[in-house]
């Protein structure tokens, strides 16, 4: 799997656009992009994935590049419930993987801290 | 609307001492995961089921047994406890084929003495 580079920390105003950058130059094409979020104690929860095209939902929108090589996320209007550590990931998908299936790899994230 | 549900929440062992860490999931999901996180890194898969009656190891199976006792429990054993075992494990589920969206529980923190 392709890694990724996430840069350690970002800050954010409450009420202001959060844009997290990821960058994953060696992602082949079967790789979709996957966005992750843990916050303080809790599990991870999922927020958005995507391949190639924009994805956005209710939590988020994800912008691809056009050469893969790199995604935002972006928090439309951030709240300070979305202080967290986000993780990009990038992985393979599909059914029935054997010994890869699950295997998501984590890394250390973006810690992203909105204040008031 | 439960989820993925893991207890207990906190637990302190001794060295030696054995304990069974239980999850079981609502979602009819085909796949459990366990996952350790230490501090300020990453979760490391530790075992997976990728349907009931399957298991298979992860990154960090070493010390570590799971049984998968029907399509909602996946539980986790430490069979004797060890200090470099003090974690956070997460317990989490998904439907196969879901492109790797999860669903995780709340997490045990387990302290090892």
């Amino acid at each position: 799997d392709a890694k990724t580079t996430q840069p350690p920390s970002m800050d954010c105003a409450e009420g202001r656009a959060a844009n997290l950058p990821c960058n994953h130059s060696t992602i082949s094409g079967n790789e979709y992009v996957y966005w992750y979020r843990q916050i303080h104690s809790q599990g991870p929860q999922y927020i958005i994935h995507g391949l190639k095209n924009n994805e956005t939902n209710e939590m988020a929108s994800l912008i691809i590049t056009e050469d893969r090589k790199s995604s935002t996320l972006i928090l439309p209007h951030a709240t300070l419930r979305d202080t967290a550590v986000y993780y990009c990931i990038v992985r393979v998908a599909g059914v029935d993987r054997g010994s890869t299936l699950g295997r998501l790899y984590f890394g250390r994230g973006t810690q992203l801290t909105v204040w008031p | 609307n439960a989820g993925v549900t893991q207890t207990p929440k906190f637990q302190v062992l001794k060295t030696g001492q054995s304990m069974t860490l239980q999850c079981a999931q609502d979602m009819n999901h085909n796949s459990m995961y366990w996952y350790r996180q230490d501090p300020g890194m990453g979760l490391r898969l530790i075992y997976y089921s990728a349907s009931e009656g399957t298991t298979d190891k992860g990154e960090v199976p070493n010390g570590y047994n799971v049984s998968r006792l029907n399509k909602r429990e996946f539980s986790l054993r430490l069979e004797s406890a060890a200090p470099s075992q003090t974690s956070v494990y997460f317990c989490a589920s998904g439907p196969t084929g879901s492109q790797e969206k999860l669903f995780f529980g709340s997490g045990t923190q387990l302290s090892v003495l």
